[in-house]
């Protein structure tokens, strides 16, 4: 399958720092990726779709200004989670899809453990 | 609009047991449907997907799940659980409409198996 790498695994920052988290499609290009958000033992919730070469879409709720996406190449897309506060730790996910369509399957990043203290 | 629902949030099993994880999806259209699972701090590993050919499913490492039309179910099952399988799985459904397809989760049942 299609292989996308995330980094850092893991992170730990400073309240009030910022944070940027890459996501790269190694063996194909993405026009659209996704980024999500994991709470200890709960689901994954959508933040929001990166898509290359225009603004992200954002699901209602999470905030634009708090969380910058930028996918500056078909195979780069960036989180960069700003001015961080303690609430904001969590297990970040990225995805994308070889293709479009609803039967595309997804192939997920490895995920960033986020830490603020 | 599409969802699912998984119906336990932990499942235990013995080793060499058979494995049951229940998903009931909820869908105005021909659904696509996925099961996924990880382990513990990591990604997601895609398990098997119903896209509307065979109803019946292989995934990878002995996992199948049958597509119930009739049910609105999707249950990932196995014939002999291996400790390996101890993680968290996820039935997700693709969504219609709108200018990208998004993929909705369910709240995951975490497998554990017991020796």
């Amino acid at each position: 399958g299609a292989v996308v790498s995330q980094h850092p695994s893991r992170v730990i920052c400073k309240s009030g720092t910022s944070v940027k988290i890459e996501c790269r499609s190694l063996d194909f290009q993405a026009t659209t990726m996704f980024w999500y958000r994991q709470f200890p033992k709960k689901s994954l919730m959508l933040m929001a779709t990166s898509n290359e070469g225009s603004k992200a879409t954002y699901e209602q709720g999470v905030e634009k200004d708090k969380f910058l996406i930028n996918h500056a190449s078909l195979t780069l897309s960036t989180l960069t989670v700003t001015s961080a506060h303690p609430e904001d730790s969590s297990f970040y996910i990225c995805s994308a899809r070889v293709r479009e369509g609803v039967r595309a399957e997804a192939f997920f990043g490895q995920g960033t453990r986020l830490t603020v203290v | 609009a599409q969802s699912v629902t998984q119906l336990d949030s932990h499942v235990s099993v013995s080793e060499g047991t058979p494995v049951l994880l229940r998903c009931n999806y909820s869908s105005s259209y021909s659904p696509s449907l996925f099961w996924y699972v990880q382990h513990p701090n990591k990604g997601l590993q895609l398990l098997l997907k119903y896209t509307s050919a065979a109803t019946l499913v292989k995934g990878i490492n002995g996992f199948e799940a049958e597509f119930k039309k009739s049910e609105t179910s999707f249950h990932l099952t196995k014939p002999s659980a291996h400790m390996s399988d101890a993680a968290e799985y996820f039935c997700v459904v693709s969504t219609y409409g709108g200018a990208t397809n998004k993929l909705i989760f369910g709240t995951g049942t975490l497998l554990a198996v017991q020796p």
